[in-house]
Protein backbone atom coordinates (compact mmCIF):
# COMPACT_ATOMS: atom_id res chain seq x y z
CA UNK A 1 0.00 0.00 0.00
CA UNK A 2 1.48 3.40 -1.03
CA UNK A 3 1.21 6.39 1.40
CA UNK A 4 2.29 8.03 4.33
CA UNK A 5 3.35 6.40 8.03
CA UNK A 6 3.79 8.54 10.66
CA UNK A 7 4.97 7.64 13.76
CA UNK A 8 4.64 7.25 17.04
CA UNK A 9 0.71 7.97 17.01
CA UNK A 10 1.14 9.46 20.38
CA UNK A 11 4.42 11.12 22.04
CA UNK A 12 4.87 12.87 25.59
CA UNK A 13 7.48 14.98 26.25
CA UNK A 14 9.53 16.19 29.04
CA UNK A 15 10.28 19.21 29.91
CA UNK A 16 13.82 20.42 28.30
CA UNK A 17 13.43 17.13 26.38
CA UNK A 18 13.71 17.16 22.35
CA UNK A 19 11.65 14.51 20.50
CA UNK A 20 11.76 13.38 16.99
CA UNK A 21 8.72 12.55 15.27
CA UNK A 22 8.79 10.52 12.14
CA UNK A 23 7.05 10.59 8.79
CA UNK A 24 7.82 8.38 5.68
CA UNK A 25 6.46 7.92 1.92
CA UNK A 26 6.18 5.37 -0.49
CA UNK A 27 4.65 7.47 -2.95
CA UNK A 28 8.20 8.96 -5.14
CA UNK A 29 6.57 12.18 -3.97
CA UNK A 30 9.88 14.82 -4.36
CA UNK A 31 7.72 17.00 -1.92
CA UNK A 32 7.52 16.55 1.73
CA UNK A 33 5.55 18.91 5.00
CA UNK A 34 5.29 19.33 8.37
CA UNK A 35 1.90 21.16 9.85
CA UNK A 36 1.10 22.03 12.94
CA UNK A 37 -2.95 21.74 14.13
CA UNK A 38 -4.19 23.05 16.99
CA UNK A 39 -7.55 22.73 18.29
CA UNK A 40 -10.27 24.37 16.36
CA UNK A 41 -7.22 25.82 13.91
CA UNK A 42 -6.42 25.30 10.41
CA UNK A 43 -3.05 24.13 9.59
CA UNK A 44 0.25 26.39 9.83
CA UNK A 45 3.58 25.28 7.87
CA UNK A 46 6.15 24.24 10.06
CA UNK A 47 8.87 23.33 7.48
CA UNK A 48 8.89 21.91 3.90
CA UNK A 49 11.05 20.26 1.44
CA UNK A 50 11.28 20.16 -2.15
CA UNK A 51 14.29 18.03 -2.90
CA UNK A 52 16.53 15.90 -0.86
CA UNK A 53 19.08 17.35 1.36
CA UNK A 54 17.23 20.69 1.00
CA UNK A 55 14.30 22.36 3.13
CA UNK A 56 12.59 25.50 4.09
CA UNK A 57 10.98 27.52 6.71
CA UNK A 58 7.34 27.78 6.81
CA UNK A 59 5.34 30.12 9.07
CA UNK A 60 6.72 28.22 12.52
CA UNK A 61 9.57 27.36 12.10
CA UNK A 62 10.86 28.26 15.63
CA UNK A 63 11.73 25.41 18.20
CA UNK A 64 11.86 23.09 15.00
CA UNK A 65 14.02 21.37 12.85
CA UNK A 66 13.81 18.76 9.88
CA UNK A 67 16.05 17.04 7.99
CA UNK A 68 16.03 15.48 4.39
CA UNK A 69 18.46 12.84 3.90
CA UNK A 70 16.25 10.71 2.08
CA UNK A 71 13.70 11.09 -0.32
CA UNK A 72 11.04 9.16 1.54
CA UNK A 73 11.81 10.49 4.88
CA UNK A 74 11.37 13.99 6.51
CA UNK A 75 11.89 13.97 10.51
CA UNK A 76 10.65 16.64 12.74
CA UNK A 77 12.61 17.53 16.02
CA UNK A 78 10.58 19.69 18.57
CA UNK A 79 13.23 20.79 20.33
CA UNK A 80 13.25 22.11 23.88
CA UNK A 81 12.92 26.05 22.54
CA UNK A 82 9.39 25.45 21.53
CA UNK A 83 7.52 26.10 24.98
CA UNK A 84 3.86 25.68 23.71
CA UNK A 85 4.31 21.85 21.79
CA UNK A 86 0.99 20.36 22.68
CA UNK A 87 -0.89 19.87 19.37
CA UNK A 88 -1.15 17.68 16.47
CA UNK A 89 1.34 17.29 14.17
CA UNK A 90 0.46 16.60 10.20
CA UNK A 91 3.33 15.33 7.59
CA UNK A 92 2.01 15.82 4.02
CA UNK A 93 3.93 14.72 0.90
CA UNK A 94 3.07 16.25 -3.12
CA UNK A 95 4.66 14.72 -6.22
CA UNK A 96 6.46 18.36 -6.71
CA UNK A 97 5.76 21.64 -6.11
CA UNK A 98 4.81 23.34 -10.10
CA UNK A 99 2.47 25.06 -11.66
CA UNK A 100 0.26 21.75 -12.63
CA UNK A 101 -3.12 20.97 -10.32
CA UNK A 102 -2.01 17.33 -9.47
CA UNK A 103 1.18 19.16 -7.94
CA UNK A 104 -0.77 20.91 -5.77
CA UNK A 105 -2.10 17.92 -4.56
CA UNK A 106 -0.69 16.93 -0.34
CA UNK A 107 -1.32 14.20 0.91
CA UNK A 108 -1.17 13.40 4.39
CA UNK A 109 -0.22 10.73 7.42
CA UNK A 110 -2.45 10.16 10.27
CA UNK A 111 -0.76 12.63 12.85
CA UNK A 112 1.19 12.53 15.35
CA UNK A 113 -0.29 13.69 19.11
CA UNK A 114 2.34 15.64 21.31
CA UNK A 115 1.75 16.28 24.38
CA UNK A 116 3.93 17.87 27.58
CA UNK A 117 4.55 15.54 30.71
CA UNK B 1 -6.59 39.58 8.00
CA UNK B 2 -5.92 36.15 7.16
CA UNK B 3 -5.41 34.90 3.84
CA UNK B 4 -8.23 32.45 3.81
CA UNK B 5 -11.61 33.01 5.89
CA UNK B 6 -13.28 29.92 6.78
CA UNK B 7 -15.79 30.10 9.64
CA UNK B 8 -15.23 27.62 12.25
CA UNK B 9 -18.81 26.66 13.29
CA UNK B 10 -20.02 23.63 14.26
CA UNK B 11 -22.32 23.36 11.99
CA UNK B 12 -25.31 21.11 12.84
CA UNK B 13 -27.84 19.88 10.39
CA UNK B 14 -30.46 16.57 10.37
CA UNK B 15 -29.63 13.84 8.28
CA UNK B 16 -30.84 14.73 4.53
CA UNK B 17 -30.10 17.88 4.36
CA UNK B 18 -28.18 20.12 2.13
CA UNK B 19 -24.91 21.15 3.66
CA UNK B 20 -22.98 24.32 2.34
CA UNK B 21 -19.88 25.60 3.23
CA UNK B 22 -17.58 28.05 2.06
CA UNK B 23 -14.09 30.01 2.54
CA UNK B 24 -13.00 33.71 0.75
CA UNK B 25 -10.02 34.73 -0.13
CA UNK B 26 -7.90 38.12 -0.28
CA UNK B 27 -5.10 36.62 -3.01
CA UNK B 28 -6.16 36.92 -6.81
CA UNK B 29 -3.20 34.86 -7.79
CA UNK B 30 -5.22 31.74 -6.02
CA UNK B 31 -5.68 29.76 -8.64
CA UNK B 32 -5.98 26.08 -7.23
CA UNK B 33 -8.82 25.31 -4.80
CA UNK B 34 -9.06 21.65 -2.70
CA UNK B 35 -11.48 20.54 0.25
CA UNK B 36 -10.27 18.13 2.29
CA UNK B 37 -11.99 16.14 5.10
CA UNK B 38 -10.78 15.45 8.58
CA UNK B 39 -12.51 12.83 11.03
CA UNK B 40 -11.48 13.30 15.01
CA UNK B 41 -8.43 12.68 15.26
CA UNK B 42 -7.31 11.54 11.92
CA UNK B 43 -4.80 12.95 9.07
CA UNK B 44 -6.99 15.06 6.16
CA UNK B 45 -7.96 13.00 3.21
CA UNK B 46 -8.75 14.60 0.11
CA UNK B 47 -11.96 15.67 -1.04
CA UNK B 48 -12.68 17.58 -4.27
CA UNK B 49 -10.16 19.93 -6.15
CA UNK B 50 -10.69 22.37 -8.71
CA UNK B 51 -8.47 24.42 -11.20
CA UNK B 52 -9.65 28.24 -11.67
CA UNK B 53 -13.35 28.84 -11.12
CA UNK B 54 -16.90 26.41 -12.54
CA UNK B 55 -18.34 23.61 -10.65
CA UNK B 56 -17.04 20.05 -10.20
CA UNK B 57 -19.51 16.96 -9.13
CA UNK B 58 -18.52 13.57 -7.61
CA UNK B 59 -21.20 11.77 -6.24
CA UNK B 60 -22.99 14.04 -3.27
CA UNK B 61 -20.18 16.64 -3.53
CA UNK B 62 -19.98 19.97 -5.72
CA UNK B 63 -17.17 22.35 -5.14
CA UNK B 64 -17.87 25.33 -6.64
CA UNK B 65 -15.13 28.18 -7.41
CA UNK B 66 -16.42 31.79 -7.62
CA UNK B 67 -12.54 33.88 -8.43
CA UNK B 68 -14.79 37.16 -9.27
CA UNK B 69 -16.20 37.38 -5.50
CA UNK B 70 -13.05 35.26 -4.10
CA UNK B 71 -15.44 32.85 -2.92
CA UNK B 72 -15.77 29.00 -2.63
CA UNK B 73 -17.99 26.43 -1.70
CA UNK B 74 -18.46 22.99 -0.91
CA UNK B 75 -22.58 21.41 -0.82
CA UNK B 76 -23.47 18.32 0.62
CA UNK B 77 -26.30 16.74 -1.05
CA UNK B 78 -28.37 14.34 1.11
CA UNK B 79 -26.16 14.38 4.42
CA UNK B 80 -25.25 11.34 6.15
CA UNK B 81 -23.40 11.17 9.97
CA UNK B 82 -20.78 9.97 8.45
CA UNK B 83 -20.36 12.86 6.92
CA UNK B 84 -19.35 14.23 10.24
CA UNK B 85 -15.95 15.72 10.00
CA UNK B 86 -13.85 19.20 10.07
CA UNK B 87 -13.90 20.38 5.95
CA UNK B 88 -11.11 22.00 5.87
CA UNK B 89 -10.63 24.54 2.53
CA UNK B 90 -6.47 25.32 0.88
CA UNK B 91 -5.57 26.99 -2.32
CA UNK B 92 -2.39 28.15 -3.76
CA UNK B 93 -1.30 29.99 -6.40
CA UNK B 94 -0.47 29.97 -10.18
CA UNK B 95 2.88 30.60 -11.68
CA UNK B 96 6.37 31.34 -11.07
CA UNK B 97 4.72 32.35 -6.76
CA UNK B 98 3.96 28.56 -6.66
CA UNK B 99 5.92 26.83 -4.32
CA UNK B 100 3.79 24.08 -3.28
CA UNK B 101 2.86 24.98 -0.59
CA UNK B 102 -1.03 25.56 0.34
CA UNK B 103 -2.53 28.01 2.31
CA UNK B 104 -5.46 26.29 4.26
CA UNK B 105 -8.53 27.84 6.14
CA UNK B 106 -9.72 27.37 9.60
CA UNK B 107 -11.90 24.33 8.96
CA UNK B 108 -15.58 24.04 9.40
CA UNK B 109 -16.97 21.36 12.12
CA UNK B 110 -19.88 19.63 10.42
CA UNK B 111 -22.74 17.03 12.44
CA UNK B 112 -24.77 15.34 10.96
CA UNK B 113 -27.80 14.61 13.23
CA UNK B 114 -29.53 11.42 12.71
Amino acid sequence: DGGITQSPKYLFRKEGQNVTLSCEQNLNHDAMYWYRQDPGQGLRLIYYSQIVNDFQKGDIAEGYSVSREKKESFPLTVTSAQKNPTAFYLCASSPQPGPLLAKNIQYFGAGTRLSVL
Amino acid sequence: QKEVEQDPGPLSVPEGAIVSLNCTYSNSAFQYFMWYRQYSRKGPELLMYTYSSGNKEDGRFTAQVDKSSKYISLFIRDSQPSDSATYLCAMSPRGSSNTGKLIFGQGTTLQVKP
